[in-house]
């Protein structure tokens, strides 16, 4: 069974662009979580999309946007890049949206120069 | 504002000993907890969980103890093996909240 998949693996992007990073959950699940990890630290929470609606939001600038498609794989976008968003993002995926596992897939590491 | 701490940085066994990695938290509020295990280069792992409801939870040779007065939770490998290396990540939720918090992790390194 495929995993959670991310894409792209990596990323290098110049200040003031915008970014789409695309995550496709296992086969089944309902609800996609982004998290944003930099060195040093443990993951923080962005987004959760639950059914192709917004669950959850984290505390990070409108600059970041997400949405999911109704095959449940999901987009975050974030615009006008800064240094401070190069960091790893990950994507999870659960079966529903409460509390339970969350299954991470191997992240998109983005580079901003 | 760290809800979830893991104070130790790094952790260094010896193959076939126990280890023991700790997790504070500080919002009353969590009600399901979680240990994820981290390879360079990889997504975190799901390893166990464990509801408010119980302070025990057993899978294989991981366990998870839960002190809710304390507001502490620790996870437990017997006996611990050198594959077993990795960061070690902690992470509460609570139902109302559709997101988990993270500690900053612990570094495992287990020497055969």
């Amino acid at each position: 069974d495929a995993g959670v998949t991310q894409s792209p693996t990596h990323l290098i992007k110049t200040r003031g662009q915008h970014v789409t990073l695309r995550c496709s959950p296992i086969s089944g699940h309902k609800s996609v979580s982004w998290y944003q990890q930099v060195l040093g630290q443990g993951p923080q929470f962005i987004f959760q999309y639950y059914e192709k609606e917004e669950r959850g939001r984290g505390n990070f600038p409108d600059r970041f946007s997400a949405r999911q498609f109704p095959n449940y794989s999901s987009e975050l976008n974030v615009n006008a890049l800064l240094l401070g968003d190069s960091a790893l993002y990950l994507c999870a995926s659960s079966f529903w949206a409460g509390n339970t596992e969350a299954f991470f897939g191997q992240g998109t590491r983005l580079t901003v120069v | 504002d760290q809800q979830v701490k893991q104070n130790s940085p790094s952790l260094s066994v010896q193959e076939g000993r126990i280890s023991i990695l700790n997790c504070d938290y500080t919002n009353s509020m969590f009600d399901y907890f979680l240990w994820y295990k981290k390879y360079p280069a990889e997504g975190p792992t799901f390893l166990i969980s464990i509801s408010s409801i119980k302070d025990k939870n057993e899978d294989g040779r991981f366990t998870v103890f839960l002190n809710k007065s304390a507001k502490h939770l620790s996870l437990h490998i017997v006996p611990s093996q050198p594959g077993d290396s990795a960061v070690y990540f902690c992470a509460a939720s609570d139902y109302n909240n559709n997101d988990m918090r993270f500690g900053a992790g612990t570094r495992l390194t287990v020497k055969p």
